[in-house]
C-alpha cells in the first residue's frame, strides 16, 4: 500500500520554541493532507485540512495562528506548532488519502509526539 | 453532519476466541465508505477492512469480517481466532462518498488474553 511518511516521530522542546513536524506521501501524490492530535486514551481530533498550493481549513476552535501549515508540494505538508506551551503537548498524526477505482483509502503517518517543557 | 459511535470502551477476550466490536454511525448521506481503524501500542494507525455502503456483500479480510447492516446504520467488526497482535484501540470510521474528511468514533481499546 502507499505510505506516508512523518517525522519527527517524537520531540521535546522548550517552552516558547517552535516546532516543525513534516508528513510526506512517499510513492504518491497527495493534493490534500490532514492533521489530527490525539491526546491519551482518546480519538483522533481532525485539527485541519491541508490543501497543496492555498490555505488550510482549520476546524473550529483550533488557533491557526499557533498551528501553521504549509502544503507547499503535492508530497509535503509541514505543521508548525508555534511558540510552543505544555499544553500543546500530545501526539500529532497526518494522513493522505489515496483516491483509487476501489475507492478511498486514508494513509497515516507514524505520528509525533511532541512534548513541550 | 455524520457521527460515529463505538458503545465498548473496552474490551478482553481470551487468544483464540472469537470478538465483535460495535459501531453505529448516523448520516443523511447514501453512499459512503465505512473503515475499522487499528492502532496498536506503536501508535502507526492501521487500516483493518474497508466497505463501501454500496456494496451489500460483507467485507472480509483473513480473519477479520464486518456486518455491515446499512439500514441499521451498524457496522460491527468480528476478529476470528483472536491473536496476541491483535491487542489494539480499534476505531470505526466514516467517509462520504466524494467527501476527504473521515469521522471517527471514540474507539475500543481489545485487549487478547493469553
Amino acid at each position: 500500500g502507499a505510505v506516508v511518511s512523518q517525522h519527527p516521530s517524537w520531540v521535546i522542546c522548550k517552552s516558547g520554541t517552535s516546532v516543525k513536524i513534516e508528513c510526506r506521501s512517499l510513492d504518491f501524490q497527495a493534493t490534500t493532507m490532514f492533521w489530527y492530535r490525539q491526546f491519551p486514551k482518546q480519538s483522533l481530533m481532525l485539527m485541519a485540512t491541508s490543501n497543496e498550493g492555498s490555505k488550510a481549513t482549520y476546524e473550529q476552535g483550533v488557533e491557526k495562528d499557533k498551528f501553521l501549515i504549509n502544503h507547499a508540494s503535492l508530497t509535503l505538508s509541514t505543521l508548525t506548532v508555534t511558540s510552543a506551551h505544555p499544553e500543546d503537548s500530545s501526539f500529532y498524526i497526518c494522513s493522505a488519502h489515496l483516491v483509487t477505482q476501489g475507492g478511498t483509502e486514508a494513509f497515516f503517518g507514524q505520528g509525533t509526539r511532541l512534548t513541550v517543557v | 453532519a455524520q457521527t460515529v459511535t463505538q458503545s465498548q470502551p473496552e474490551m478482553s477476550v481470551q487468544e483464540a476466541e472469537t470478538v465483535t466490536l460495535s459501531c453505529t454511525y448516523d448520516t443523511s448521506e447514501s453512499n459512503y465508505y465505512l473503515f475499522w481503524y487499528k492502532q496498536p501500542p506503536s501508535r502507526q494507525m492501521i487500516l483493518v477492512i474497508r466497505q463501501e455502503a454500496y456494496k451489500q456483500q460483507n467485507a472480509t479480510e483473513n480473519r477479520f469480517s464486518v456486518n455491515f447492516q446499512k439500514a441499521a446504520k451498524s457496522f460491527s467488526l468480528k476478529i476470528s481466532d483472536s491473536q496476541l497482535g491483535d491487542t489494539a484501540m480499534y476505531f470505526c470510521a466514516f467517509v462520504g462518498f466524494g467527501n476527504e474528511k473521515l469521522t471517527f468514533g471514540t474507539g475500543t481499546r481489545l485487549t487478547i488474553i493469553p
